[in-house]
């Protein structure tokens, strides 16, 4: 059974960079599927970031795009985000997450990470 | 975008009671939806997928129904660890979208 488990610095100052890394167990990125982030501020609903397939193409929230970036490790089976100029608004618990293919054409998160606190302050 | 909104945001519910929650679509997005559970301090949990298949493992007393634009979940006997927050998500097109939450408290 696949699992996820992101880690990364809890505290990142603003307008710096946002790193975190998703490493994956009982399953190879490199072999199939997408391999995303969600994100969900305090108190709030959750936001999809983005996610990247078995290959390496990305597909971003238009409204981080400018920011994001996901890329793979395949030989370390980790996949990481980096998030650049982060403000206040971007504290969130990150989840890294699998989308999965079922039904032919159901491409959905089936697998979720314990996720990690990032607080951005000074 | 497309987006998704649910109703009602919370409600409370006795142990055994039947529970609907309403998620609509902002635009037609076929059966390609999936219901999310997230219990409070924990990590989210995909419940359903494909707005009526329970991914292996979830209780047969949560169920989905619906296609097009509006769906609902079902839980027919709640039982005290549903106590949760439970969000609907299209991934018919990106971004992926969901609802805002639908708190389920025991009464």
């Amino acid at each position: 059974q696949v699992q996820l488990q992101e880690s990364g610095p809890g505290l990142v100052k603003p307008s710096e960079t946002l790193s975190l890394t998703c490493d994956v167990s009982g399953f190879s990125i490199g072999s199939a599927y997408y391999w995303g982030w969600v994100r969900q501020p305090p108190g709030k609903g959750l936001e999809w970031i983005g996610n990247v397939d078995y290959s390496g193409i990305t597909f971003f929230n238009p409204s981080l795009k400018s920011r994001v970036s996901i890329s793979l490790d395949t030989s370390k089976n980790q996949f990481f985000l980096k998030m650049r100029s982060v403000t206040a608004e971007d504290t969130a618990i990150y989840y890294c997450a699998r989308r999965v293919r079922r039904s032919g054409s159901h491409w959905f998160l089936d697998s979720w990470g314990q996720g990690t606190l990032v607080t951005v302050s000074s | 975008d497309i987006q998704m909104t649910q109703s009602p945001s919370s409600l409370s519910a006795s142990v055994g009671n039947r529970v609907t929650i309403t998620c609509r679509a902002s635009q037609d997005i076929d059966n390609h939806l999936a219901w999310v559970q997230q219990k409070p301090g924990k990590a989210p949990k995909t419940l359903i997928y494909a707005a009526s298949t329970l991914q292996g493992g979830v209780p047969p007393r949560f169920s989905g129904s619906g296609s097009g634009a509006d769906f609902t979940l079902t839980i027919s006997s709640l039982q005290p660890e549903d106590y949760a927050t439970y969000y609907c998500q299209q991934y018919l097109r990106y971004p992926l979208t969901f609802g805002g939450g639908t708190k389920v408290e025991i009464q």
